[in-house]
């Protein structure tokens, strides 16, 4: 059964970049799309984007111009980084694994970075 | 982009009762393509219902999906403490995708 687990800082200064990795485990990262949906405290769920595991993405529109999702196969991780941050960006960063036209799942269990001086 | 509203924001309820979820599309989303999940605090959300009225892996049939077009609806049959929680939905057709703005479900 796949799992998923995010790691990177959960403290990030206004202006920098936020970084986070996703390691899957119990299964391959090869085949699969996977993606970031991020929460900000109280608030509801907003997709940011996908990869496919050859390193083919699609973004949210509302994010595009500071994201950029990342894979290695060999480490079977994938990266969320996320530039110019401010405090909106604060919220619960969730990895999962989607399948095109699918719902999403599995989820991790998410990462909460607060952007903050 | 397809704006999914959920309503009520609010839904309070008691254990035993019937709990009826709306969730409205901006423009018509193939029922295919409509999720619901669940989230618990500090959790992250569960499937619940995947292709506007198919029920995920392991989830009760208490809960039901159904809809179309625009429209569609997410009704728990009668609630057991364990659902009392924030429900989403999905759309999952077209890009970019979207999620409602969730429907709290309390504790009268």
């Amino acid at each position: 059964q796949v799992q998923l687990q995010e790691s990177g800082p959960g403290l990030v200064k206004p202006s920098e970049t936020l970084s986070l990795t996703c390691t899957v485990s119990g299964g391959s990262i090869s085949n699969n799309y996977w993606t970031w949906i991020r929460q900000p405290p109280g608030k509801g769920l907003e997709w940011i984007g996908y990869i496919y595991y050859t390193g083919s993405t699609n973004y949210n529109p509302s994010l595009k111009s500071r994201v950029t999702i990342s894979v290695d196969t060999s480490k079977n991780q994938f990266s969320l980084k996320l530039s110019s941050v401010t405090a909106a960006d604060t919220a619960v960063y969730y990895c999962a694994r989607v399948r095109l036209m699918s719902p999403i799942g599995p989820w991790g269990q998410g990462t909460l970075v607060t952007v903050s001086s | 982009e397809i704006v999914l509203t959920q309503s009520p924001g609010t839904l309070s309820l008691s254990p035993g009762e019937r709990a009826t979820l709306s969730c409205r599309a901006s423009q018509s989303v193939s029922s295919s393509y409509l999720g619901w999940y669940q989230q618990k605090p500090g959790q992250a959300p569960r499937l619940l219902i995947y292709g506007a009225s198919n029920r995920a892996t392991g989830i009760p049939d208490r809960f039901s999906g159904s809809g179309s077009g625009t429209d569609f609806t997410l009704i728990i049959s009668r609630l057991e403490p364990e659902d009392f929680a924030v429900y989403y939905c999905q759309q999952y057709g077209k890009s970019p995708v979207t999620f409602g703005g969730g429907t709290k479900v309390e504790i009268k």
